[in-house]
């Protein structure tokens, strides 16, 4: 069974430009979460997906941040326009309806430069 | 909020020393605790859990006691291995009040040299 991916490994982009981040999940995954991690701090959750609906979208930090999973597989993330702070290593996990927290399987994550 | 606060790395150990790495939280509820692990180039992987004061979860020569009094969640492990290398993440999640969201720490990078 594979497991969640993500895409691009790594992304390098100038402050203003756009990326979108893309997470697959496990197949049959309704639970889909995105977390960032930046310049080695903690670990923050952004979002929670139910199939194609926001369930809690309270750590998106402002709303140069779109999160989308329209039919409630794949998810992207968009950042438009990107700043400098906004580097770092952006998480996505998946689990089960009605998984526990520690349910989540991660992606390796995608590491965003901004320069 | 809830929070999560672990001890700052990089630590470097030699092979076979013993390891510690401290992590202590803050709730209003009643959390469940997790060490989680990220091997160079993986995701994130979960190494052990505990749901309630006084558990203890062990995995792969790793433990950690849920401590309620001192509000702490230490990892050990006796004897590490340079295959332990790895940045290791201290969280929680409150299920009692309904939030699927993991708390992480800042994460500590592990480095054993043989």
């Amino acid at each position: 069974e594979a497991g969640v991916t993500q895409f691009p490994s790594h992304s390098v982009i100038e402050k203003g430009q756009t990326v979108t981040l893309r997470c697959d999940p496990i197949s049959g995954h309704d639970n889909l979460y995105w977390y960032r991690r930046v310049m080695g701090k903690e670990i923050k959750f952004l979002l929670h997906f139910v199939k194609e609906s926001k369930q809690d979208e309270s750590g998106m930090p402002n709303n140069r941040f779109l999160a989308e999973r329209t039919g409630g597989t794949y998810s992207t993330l968009k950042v438009q326009p990107a700043e400098l702070e906004d580097s770092g290593v952006y998480f996505c996990a998946s689990s089960q309806v009605g998984g526990l927290s520690y349910e989540q399987y991660f992606g390796p994550g995608t590491r965003l430069t901004v320069t | 909020g809830d929070s999560v606060t672990q001890m700052e790395g990089p630590v470097t150990l030699s092979e076979e020393a013993f390891l510690t790495i401290n992590c202590t939280y803050t709730a209003t509820g009643y959390p469940s605790l997790f060490w989680y692990v990220q091997y160079p180039g993986e995701g994130l992987q979960l190494l052990l859990k505990a749901t309630k004061a006084d558990d203890k979860g062990s995995n792969k020569g790793f433990e950690a006691t849920y401590r309620k009094e001192t509000t702490s969640f230490h990892l050990e492990k006796g004897s590490v291995q340079v295959s332990d290398s790895a940045v290791y993440f201290c969280a929680l999640s409150d299920e009692v009040q309904g939030a699927q969201k993991l708390v992480f720490g800042q994460g500590t990078r592990l480095t054993i040299n043989p």
